[in-house]
């Protein structure tokens, strides 16, 4: 079983819609999960950081995380051409951040 | 707030000859990440310090992958007698070293073995 685990995809959302990535984790002492966004031969960068149960917004972004599920998601609202990338998940257990294999988003016109 | 920097950007050895890249983590930052990636993955972790200390490396890293990170500044990853299953992107990661504090990366750094 792998520490991270996310649907591979590609997750095919048409423009305007909301696009919902999800992930679970092993590691029952992770305390910090992360979403990051990877474009086609660039490095990841930071979306949101989510530590409580619960939901996180950030504008068109929100977070959720469910420890007793393990399970950690992220929805993209009003979702625009711009956010077709990969999107990674990672956990801290903590000592090293592990990341899933990523889900790749498409948004349709 | 300069950024995580990677040299070189690019690398294209041949089987068999060593080489070595260079990370130069963001100044405040006390934790330094080396992590691996290839087409379709997540990034695969492989070491990270904190400050000098080198505080794991991963299993799946072979002998021939050596890191440091003199003075607790900036961190070399070296790989001896490449093979072409090393052909992938290294990137480097910083952070504050604290529960909630999330990596920032650098542009990577592409290696290609022919």
């Amino acid at each position: 079983q792998k520490e991270v685990e996310q649907n591979s995809g590609p997750l095919s959302v048409p423009e305007g819609a909301i696009a919902s990535l999800n992930c679970t984790y092993s590691d029952r002492g992770s305390q910090s999960f992360f979403w990051y966004r990877q474009y086609s031969g660039k490095s990841p960068e930071l979306i949101m950081s989510i530590y409580s149960n619960g939901d996180k917004e950030d504008g068109r972004f929100t977070a959720q995380l469910n420890k007793a599920s393990q399970y950690v998601s992220l929805l993209i609202r009003d979702s625009q051409p711009s956010d077709s990338a990969t999107y990674l998940c990672a956990a801290w257990p903590p000592s090293k951040i592990i990341f899933g294999s990523g889900t790749r988003l498409s948004i349709r016109p | 707030d300069t950024g995580v920097s990677q040299n070189p950007r690019h690398k294209i050895t041949k089987r068999g000859q060593n080489v070595t890249f260079r990370c130069d983590p963001i100044s405040e930052h006390n934790r330094l990440y080396w992590y691996r990636q290839t087409l379709g993955q997540g990034p695969e972790f492989l070491t990270y310090f904190q400050n000098e200390a080198q505080l794991e490396k991963s299993r799946l890293l072979s002998d021939r992958f050596s890191a440091e990170r003199p003075k607790g500044s900036f961190s070399t990853l070296e790989i001896q007698r490449t093979e072409q299953g090393d052909s992938a992107m290294y990137l480097c990661a910083s952070n504050q070293g604290t529960g909630n504090s999330p990596l920032h990366f650098g542009n990577g750094t592409r290696l290609t073995v022919t």
